[in-house]
């Protein structure tokens, strides 16, 4: 079955620092995949998305690359700030009527001034 | 766009009853909608799906005779917590797909969440 292999966390960092969040997935077929960010005490936002191979996401000065050979989705930032801090999860979804969202476990950012 | 709110965004009650959760697709006709639980510190977990018009479909060791939901409209589905029990304190998320998002429409816009607690 499809599943979401996310890097184990938490992360800390200092503000500025360069952010590489790891996701590798397993899935039959051509899925879409998703960084999904909840900040406490919230529910989750679409952060980015692709839905083809080579494809990048970008939002918010984040962006993620759709590589198939490596099936990964990796987040990157280049200079994050104290409002990132929250829970980011990788997720995917595979084609088909009422298609499912399959999700990492979700890595906590925690940005220190 | 692409709004989902959920009401309410907190409840409080006693062991035995029933509280409904409702999760409303704002500015956009969602046919699926989708229930979530989650634990503190812990991933989503899928509870069931639910299509306009029709039965929900429940994921594995959900029980439907607990979990009662209802998807009266293209806007709005309602998730019951039937004789709560402690154990069903939680952080319940429903989310709906936009149809019109793009290939397959696959993209799920989700509501901010009901913290339950029950006593």
């Amino acid at each position: 079955g499809d599943s979401v292999t996310q890097m184990e966390g938490p992360v800390t960092l200092s503000e500025e620092a360069f952010l590489t969040i790891n996701c590798t997935y397993t899935a039959t077929g051509y899925p879409s995949l998703f960084w999904y960010v909840q900040y406490p005490g919230e529910g989750l936002q679409l952060l980015l998305k692709a839905t083809k191979a080579d494809d990048k996401g970008s939002n918010k000065g984040f962006e993620a690359t759709y590589r198939k050979e490596t099936t990964s989705f990796h987040l990157e930032k280049g200079s994050v700030q104290v409002s990132d801090s929250a829970v980011y999860f990788c997720a995917l979804s595979s084609p088909g009527a009422n298609s499912k969202l399959t999700f990492g476990k979700g890595i906590t950012l925690s940005v220190r001034p | 766009g692409a709004v989902v709110s959920q009401h309410p965004s907190w409840v409080i009650c006693k062991s035995g009853t029933s509280v409904k959760i409702e999760c409303r697709s704002l500015d956009f006709q969602a046919t699926t909608m989708f229930w979530y639980r989650q634990f503190p510190k812990q991933s989503l977990m899928l509870m069931a799906t639910s299509n306009e018009g029709s039965k929900a479909t429940y994921e594995q060791g959900v029980e439907k005779d607990k979990f009662l939901i209802n998807h009266a409209s293209l806007t709005l589905s309602t998730l019951t917590v039937t004789s709560a029990h402690p154990e069903d304190s939680s952080f319940y998320i429903c989310s709906a797909r936009d149809p019109h998002s793009g290939r397959s429409g696959d993209t799920q816009y989700f509501g901010p969440g009901t913290r339950l607690t029950v006593l």
